[in-house]
């Protein structure tokens, strides 16, 4: 079965500090794609990136990067240099079927709070 | 570009009434539009999969008599909670997939539901 494993309920650090992310999929296909959705508190799911399973280059964008290890199933996103903005529910996602993201399951989200 | 709308972003409505929510891809045409629904604090649960010109496909536990979707042109679906009652409240949220390139779901800013 496809499931997502954000093992991080809560995160709360202050502003600048780096902060990592976990994301855990498990699933038997070799096709598949990995998303990262961010929620801020108006509720909207913002896209930030997606990665097909055959893909293991890291990503980065500007203060964002993505850590994909297909050896450990982990897709892990990190924010450097935090910001207020920043703060928000992040959920990372797993997909899969004929364009890669017919079905999606999330993981449980992740609220991280940036402390001025 | 990969903008989805959704209208009411808040509707109150009294028990037993019917509320119909609406899903547009602005800028792109989506044959597949997803409904979620999410408690608060918690993550996004798939309730069903709307394909343009065709019945929807729920997800097991979804009553589809009650959540009723229509997939009327590639920009617009529409989710009608059908007698509608407390245990219904929620926040509804609606993504577009989008083509090519774009192989991802693209959300809609919510629908907050409440039913007195």
């Amino acid at each position: 079965a496809q499931k997502v494993t954000q093992a991080q309920t809560e995160i709360s650090v202050v502003e600048k500090e780096d902060v990592t992310l976990d994301c855990v999929y498990e699933t038997r296909d070799t096709t598949y794609y990995l998303f990262w959705y961010k929620q801020p508190p108006s509720g909207e799911l913002v896209f930030l990136i997606r990665r097909n399973s055959f893909d293991e280059q890291n990503e980065i964008s500007g203060r964002y990067s993505w850590n994909f290890q297909k050896s450990t199933s982990s897709f892990n996103f990190t924010i450097t240099a935090s910001q207020v903005v920043d703060s928000a529910v992040y959920f990372c996602a797993l997909g899969w079927g004929d364009q890669g993201a017919q079905k999606l399951v999330f993981g449980q989200g992740t609220r991280l709070t940036i402390n001025p | 570009g990969a903008v989805v709308s959704q209208h009411p972003s808040r509707v109150i409505c009294k028990s037993g009434t019917s509320v119909k929510i609406e899903c547009r891809s602005l800028d792109f045409q989506a044959t597949t539009m997803f409904w979620y629904r999410q408690f608060p604090k918690q993550s996004l649960m798939l309730m069903a999969t709307s394909n343009e010109g065709s019945k929807a496909t729920y997800e097991q536990g979804v009553e589809k008599d009650k959540f009723l979707i229509n997939h009327a042109s590639l920009t617009l679906s529409t989710l009608t909670v059908t007698s509608a009652h407390p245990e219904d409240s929620s926040f509804y949220i609606c993504s577009a997939l989008g083509q090519g390139a774009l192989v991802t779901q693209y959300f809609g800013p919510g629908t907050r539901l409440t039913v007195l």
